[in-house]
């Protein structure tokens, strides 16, 4: 079946520091990953889009120099949060899309002491 | 932008009645997908409907795409289906992006 893996599952990181988060798909070819932020309050933020043979879309508020992301292959994406701060804490999530249905990793969940 | 809203936001039901997730939505969905989210913040894709009716165990959806809704139907509710339940969606044109709705938290009682 698909399955997409995702780690860490949970990382702390100190106000200012930087982590990489990494996804991928297993079972089937992705063609489209995408980043979602989940706040505290539950609500889904789109980060970016990176789709099969073009460049990755960052939405507003989003940028690629405080969120770079890296997607080399079908399977496979990482993204690294770059000097993190209070507000950039909540859970990730990153979808990657099969012919039709999305399947989402179980998340990464930061936490920025 | 697109909107999704889901009602109730939240639902309180003793084990075994029946539960049922409104999800409306705010242009016509060309995507639409029911997750499940555990405590621990795993994110389940429960059922892909971007139009009609479709089953998968006790889940049933159903979505209209003219009036722009989608159900699900929860039968028979257990305990262990405690959780949050979103729908999410993309528009025409929405370029494999999913909107998601706010979440009905549902809560099984014993």
């Amino acid at each position: 079946g698909a399955l997409v893996y995702q780690y860490p599952r949970r990382t702390i990181c100190k106000s200012g520091t930087s982590m990489r988060m990494e996804c991928q798909a297993v079972g089937f070819q992705a063609t489209s990953v995408a980043w979602y932020r989940q706040s505290p309050q539950k609500t889904f933020e789109l980060i970016a889009l990176s789709t099969v043979n073009s460049a990755i879309k960052y939405e507003q508020n989003f940028t690629q120099e405080k969120f770079p992301i890296s997607h080399p292959n079908l399977s496979f994406s990482s993204m690294t949060v770059l000097n993190a701060y209070l507000e950039d804490r909540g859970l990730y999530l990153c979808g990657a899309r099969g012919l039709t249905e999305v399947f989402f990793g179980k998340g990464t969940r930061l936490t920025v002491v | 932008g697109q909107q999704v809203q889901q009602s109730p936001a939240s639902l309180v039901l003793q084990e075994g009645e029946n539960a049922e997730l409104q999800c409306n939505f705010s242009s016509t969905a060309t995507q639409l997908q029911w997750f499940y989210q555990r405590p621990g913040g795993s994110l389940v894709s429960l059922l892909y409907n971007p139009s009609g009716t479709k089953h998968t165990g006790r889940l049933t959806s159903t979505t209209v795409t003219k009036e722009r809704r989608s159900s699900l139907h929860i039968s028979s509710s257990q305990i262990t289906d405690s959780g949050t339940y979103f729908c999410a969606m993309e528009g025409a044109g929405g370029a494999d992006r999913l909107t998601f709705g706010k979440g009905t938290q549902l809560i099984i009682q014993p």
